[in-house]
């Protein structure tokens, strides 16, 4: 069993609905956790990063994380054909070894 | 501030030959991670550098190694190419006291 888990897709979902994306882990030790959007043929970039459990808004994107369920949410609000990509999320524990732990990703499809 | 650069893009290699790939870090970044990326197994982590040392080793073969240099740059070298390295390698560069890792566009490695 891997030590994250994301469903990946495809997901398809008309222009300006409200995309939820999800991961779940098993390890308890994570405390730090991302979202990265990639687009095809490109690296990942940063779009949120939280600390421990509760809520993070910015923009259209809210992140989400649920440390008593082990179960992380990246929302997306008015969701624009532009953001059609693979979302990653990625989580890491305390002792700072700069090793990211990434789901496999969920590819969107924001249609017009 | 300029991004995460990483030379060459795109590489053709034959099996058995070897490679070394580079990754300049975000300007004051001094940590440096490299990541595998390939459909199957997703982003998987390789190694991280601070202060040119390797701190922290995923689970990769030691064909894979890599160095840092004093200015923070970094690379990484594959001996032995098998057609199993084909994927895109990916750096990260961030800051010791922060967990946010900033990606580069990736090299494209094609093993034939």
């Amino acid at each position: 069993q891997k030590e994250v888990e994301q469903d990946p897709g495809p997901l398809s979902v008309p222009e300006g609905a409200i995309v939820s994306l999800n991961c779940t882990y098993s390890n308890s030790a994570f405390q730090y956790f991302m979202w990265y959007r990639q687009y095809s043929r490109k690296g990942p970039e940063l779009l949120m990063y939280t600390y421990s459990s509760g809520n993070k808004e910015d923009g259209r994107f809210t992140a989400q994380v649920d440390k008593s369920s082990k179960y992380i949410s990246l929302f997306i609000r008015d969701s624009q054909p532009s953001d059609s990509a693979t979302y990653l999320c990625a989580m890491e524990g305390s002792s700072n070894t700069g090793k990211l732990i990434f789901g496999q990703g969920t590819t969107l499809q924001v249609k017009p | 501030k300029a991004g995460v650069t990483q030379t060459p893009r795109y590489l053709i290699k034959t099996r058995g030959q070897q490679v070394t790939l580079s990754c300049s870090p975000i300007s004051g970044h001094r940590s440096v991670s490299w990541y595998q990326q390939t459909p199957g197994q997703g982003l998987q982590f390789l190694f991280e550098y601070f202060s040119e040392t390797q701190r922290n080793k995923g689970n990769f073969p030691g064909r894979f190694s890599g160095r840092q240099f004093s200015n923070s740059r970094s690379e990484m070298n594959v001996s032995t190419l098998e057609l199993g390295d084909s994927a895109l390698y990916l750096c990260a560069s961030r800051q010791v006291t922060s967990y946010e890792q900033y990606f580069g566009p990736g090299t494209r490695l094609t093993v034939t």
